[in-house]
């Protein structure tokens, strides 16, 4: 069966220093990997994907994202958060044969100390 | 380019009542659509998705339904409203190919009182 793993539910990190978020996949597929930020009572706006090519992904807002199949993970990454990166990230996985459909992990609540 | 749009932001209906929420998509043609629902301290729930007009997949049982009357109009109904059903509703679109992800809506705020 297919699936997303998001290991870490919550997560605080003080400003400037790195985070980063781990997701996991089942998937029999060759997948499609997408990160997604949702800010509070907001929707979910797309940071990255990966499909194919270079397994370092570079996003939006300064964060990275890379693919290893061998460990089936897509972990993101920031070198330096700033207040305005707390929120939730949910990480979510396709394919071709999925009729677009997106699987999606139950998130990770970032929290950003001073 | 392309938006979504979703209405109204929020929601406050009494148990029993009618529900209609609406999305629309500018600037595409036939997109996939969906609706997710998202429940307080909890992740996303495909609630149905869209492949054109009048097709309708659901994908859990439920008090909701949807319909497609339109190539970019997506409308999440209910007859009568239960407790259980408020949360976070969000729309979505996407391309044909999975490969290039959603983009959503600002979402629906509902509760039912």
């Amino acid at each position: 069966a297919q699936s997303v793993t998001q290991p870490d539910i919550h997560i605080t990190v003080s400003e400037g220093a790195s985070l980063e978020l781990r997701c996991n996949y089942s998937y029999g597929a060759t997948p499609y990997l997408f990160w997604y930020v949702q800010s509070p009572g907001q929707g979910l706006q797309l940071l990255l994907k990966y499909f194919s090519g270079d397994t370092l992904v570079q996003g939006i807002k300064g964060f990275e994202a890379e693919f290893k199949r061998s460990q089936s993970s897509f972990n993101l990454r920031k070198p330096s958060v700033h207040w305005s990166d707390a929120a939730e990230y949910f990480c979510a996985v396709g394919a071709d044969d999925s009729w677009g459909k997106l699987q999606f992990g139950a998130g990770t609540q970032v929290v950003v100390t001073p | 380019s392309q938006t979504i749009h979703q209405w109204p932001a929020t929601l406050v209906q009494p148990v029993g009542s009618p529900l209609s929420l609406e999305c629309t998509v500018e600037g595409t043609s036939n997109p996939n659509l969906y609706w997710y629902r998202q429940a307080a301290g909890r992740g996303l729930q495909l609630l149905f998705y869209s492949v054109g007009i009048g097709q309708i997949s659901s994908e859990v049982p439920q008090n909701l339904s949807a319909s497609r009357p339109q190539d970019r109009q997506f409308i999440l109904s209910s007859k009568k409203l239960l407790l259980s059903d408020s949360g976070f509703y969000l729309c979505a679109w996407s391309p044909r190919l999975t490969r290039d992800g959603y983009t959503f809506g600002s979402g629906t705020r509902l509760t039912v009182v």
